[in-house]
């Protein structure tokens, strides 16, 4: 079956640490998205990528970085920079062009707690 | 800058009862708009969707009609079940890469 896994699902760590969240798909899809969720705040957009080997600054970058060498993967590092990384983290990909809307197709989450 | 507005949750309703999620937006051109639901624990999935003035999305019994001339995108549902109960977004997309502009969420609790 075709899908997006994000693991692991819960991730502890001590403040001052760096993490990595991983994100692979065999969706075949060009694009990939991080998203942090938050109570009553939706979903805001960390980074994207359109094509490999090149990602761009969503709306909330600092404190995280991406990498994107290969098509089917796009983790996420939490660095110790990130003010208040406690959160759950949305991984998502999509097709680019062909139609007027470009639907996104999401992760099961990766929830992490730092103490 | 574009944005999203929903009202606010939880919403709680009786098996059966009908439900309305009030969702409007303000963004530049044309957008797309969106009903995604997410189920606890889990991410979300695309419910429905609309690409331009005056479409109906619907699935799993629910609607939305993107009515331009009120900027709104209303959730509904006839009789609401159980299984129902869960966090839903409404999103826009304006730009032809694909960036999603989420509401907060409502939270829909449905009792027996």
């Amino acid at each position: 079956d075709g899908g997006i896994t994000q693991s692991p699902k819960y991730l502890f760590r001590k403040e001052g640490q760096n993490v990595t969240l991983s994100c692979e798909q065999n969706l075949n899809h060009d694009a990939m998205y991080w998203y942090r969720q938050d109570p009553g705040q939706g979903l805001r957009l960390i980074y994207y990528s359109q094509i490999v080997n090149d990602f761009q600054k969503g709306d909330i970058a600092e404190g995280y970085s991406v990498s994107r060498e290969k098509k089917e993967s796009f983790p996420l590092t939490v660095t110790s920079a990130q003010k208040n990384p406690t959160a759950f983290y949305l991984c998502a990909s999509s097709i680019i062009g062909g139609r007027s809307y470009n639907e996104q197709f999401f992760g099961p989450g990766t929830r992490l707690t730092v103490l | 800058g574009d944005s999203v507005t929903q009202m606010e949750g939880p919403v709680t309703l009786s098996e059966e009862a009908f439900l309305t999620i009030n969702c409007t937006y303000t963004a530049t051109g044309y957008p797309s708009l969106f009903w995604y639901v997410q189920y606890p624990g889990e991410g979300l999935q695309l419910l429905l969707k609309a690409t331009k003035a005056d479409d109906k999305g619907s699935n799993k019994g629910f609607e939305a009609t993107y009515r331009k001339e009120t900027t709104s995108f209303h959730l509904e549902k006839g009789s609401v079940q159980v299984s129902d109960s869960a966090v839903y977004f409404c999103a826009l997309q304006t730009d032809s890469w694909g960036k999603l502009q989420f509401g907060a969420g409502t939270q829909v609790v449905v009792t027996p």
